[in-house]
């Protein structure tokens, strides 16, 4: 175990539905990221907190929204979605920023019917 | 961030042979990390380098860098059965903290 968890491990949602996914990081980091794993496609940062602070959003459309209440949870919500937003969603965290190492949980995976 | 190239795509060996997967990057870096991840799960941190360093070791597994070629290479000796997974490099450069990753080397260990 990394120390990070996810739940839901999966989950399964029609175009119209709102859901979050959770995680969870028991290693005292400061920063936590979110990344999207696609079949075929290099894993996709798409969000990074820091001190619960969000510092990056690389591009990411509105129908995914984060939230980050405290440096050990970290929240995306999910609303409207698109098949082709099916995919592993990996969180990660890391002591800060600049701490290169990553750990990373399990997974959530998504499938949007 | 810059992301790394992973090569070769697939590989299958069997087990007990030794596996050689390369990255290759285009910036300079500060250092160099590679991860694991099995099907469909969270990826694993292997194994740290450092710009300054040529060559690292962690149990079976030897990371080397040359960063005049900008490449690194993982091998994994006596390869076992539970070594089938993903391995993806994440070059980082100086004030950077994006990992950003390639579409990894697929490896297959036959037992």
């Amino acid at each position: 175990e990394t120390g990070v968890t996810q739940t839901p491990r999966h989950l399964v949602m029609g175009m119209t539905n709102k859901k979050s996914l959770k995680c969870e990081q028991h290693l005292g980091h400061n920063a936590m990221y979110w990344y999207k794993q696609s079949a075929k496609k290099p894993l996709e940062l798409m969000f990074v907190y820091n001190f619960k602070e969000q510092t990056e959003n690389n591009s990411v459309p509105s129908r995914f929204s984060p939230e980050c209440p405290n440096s050990s949870h970290l929240f995306l919500h999910l609303h409207t979605l698109q098949p082709e937003d099916s995919a592993l969603y990996l969180c990660a965290s890391s002591q800060d920023p600049s701490s290169n190492e990553q750990f990373f949980g399990p997974g959530t995976r998504l499938t949007v019917l | 961030s810059q992301q790394g190239e992973e090569d070769p795509q697939a590989l299958s060996i069997q087990e007990g042979e030794n596996a050689t997967m390369n990255c290759s990057y285009k910036t300079s870096i500060n250092n160099l990390q590679w991860y694991r991840q099995n099907s469909g799960r969270g990826l694993v941190h292997l194994i740290l380098i450092r710009s300054n360093e040529r060559e690292k070791h962690s149990g079976r597994l030897r990371v080397t860098l040359d960063t005049s070629k900008k490449s690194s290479s993982l091998l994994i000796t006596a390869s076992r059965a539970a070594d089938t997974a993903s391995y993806f490099c994440a070059p980082s450069g100086a004030g950077s903290y994006q990992l950003t990753f390639g579409k990894g080397t697929k490896l297959s260990v036959i037992p």
